[in-house]
């Protein structure tokens, strides 16, 4: 099956300072990329949606500046937290699909970088 | 964003029983689909339904999506401790319109 993979898997890092998670899809070329954030014991909220080589797609409330995405090609995106504060420690998962290839398009999901800023 | 609303919430089972766990929208859905997380980790799907009325089975898991298309249930047979986790639905409306459910946690009790 389609495997995704995510670096690194936690992070720690003091507040203002800036952090890159990567996504990457190993074994299929993953036209659109989305990343996801959850908090302790809720579900995942949809945070932005990049397809390969456009820009990304953010929901509402989702400060593009302040998370900044990157889906520079066919098997990696990037999310990069930009000055992080506290409140943005979370659990980061990314997903990738193929729409056009395996699974007809079904969205396969990372393991998930924590993320805690101190 | 959609709303989705699983329940229960959570759920404390005895080893062998069986699991029921529903979940609905206002909304209709062209795609339902069931997760499972375990902790620390990301969702595997276990479950994809694509059309009104459709069941489908998994092994001990079963699921159903709704005629209204505004709900899907899924169904453990015969718990076993390895199926603790949240598990999550998830509705699609078009390819980029994908919403998760509020989740149900399960407990398995050996």
């Amino acid at each position: 099956g389609a495997v995704v993979s995510q670096h690194p898997s936690r992070v720690i890092c003091k507040s203002g300072t800036s952090v890159k998670i990567e996504c990457r899809s190993l074994d299929f070329q993953a036209t659109t990329m989305f990343w996801y954030r959850q908090f302790p014991k809720k579900s995942l909220m949809l945070m932005a949606t990049s397809n390969e080589g456009s820009k990304a797609t953010y929901e509402q409330g989702v400060e593009k500046d302040k998370f900044l995405i990157n889906h520079a090609s066919l098997t990696l995106s990037t999310l990069t937290v930009t000055s992080a504060h506290p409140e943005d420690s979370s659990f980061y998962i990314c997903s990738a699909r193929d729409l056009w290839g395996l699974a007809g398009g079904e969205q396969f999901f990372g393991p998930g970088t924590r993320l805690t800023v101190l | 964003g959609q709303q989705l609303n699983q329940s229960p919430q959570s759920m404390f089972i005895q080893e062998g029983e069986d699991v029921s766990m529903n979940c609905t929208s206002s909304s209709i859905f062209n795609t339902w689909l069931w997760y499972k997380q375990d902790p620390g980790e990301g969702p595997v799907l276990l479950i994809a339904l694509y059309k009104a009325g459709e069941l489908t089975s998994n092994g001990r898991l079963t699921a159903q999506f709704g005629i209204t298309r505004k709900d899907s249930f899924l169904n453990i047979s015969a718990s076993i401790p390895s199926d603790v986790g949240i598990y999550f639905c998830a509705g699609q409306i078009s390819s980029n319109q994908f919403y998760f459910g509020t989740g149900t946690s399960l407990t398995v009790i050996p």
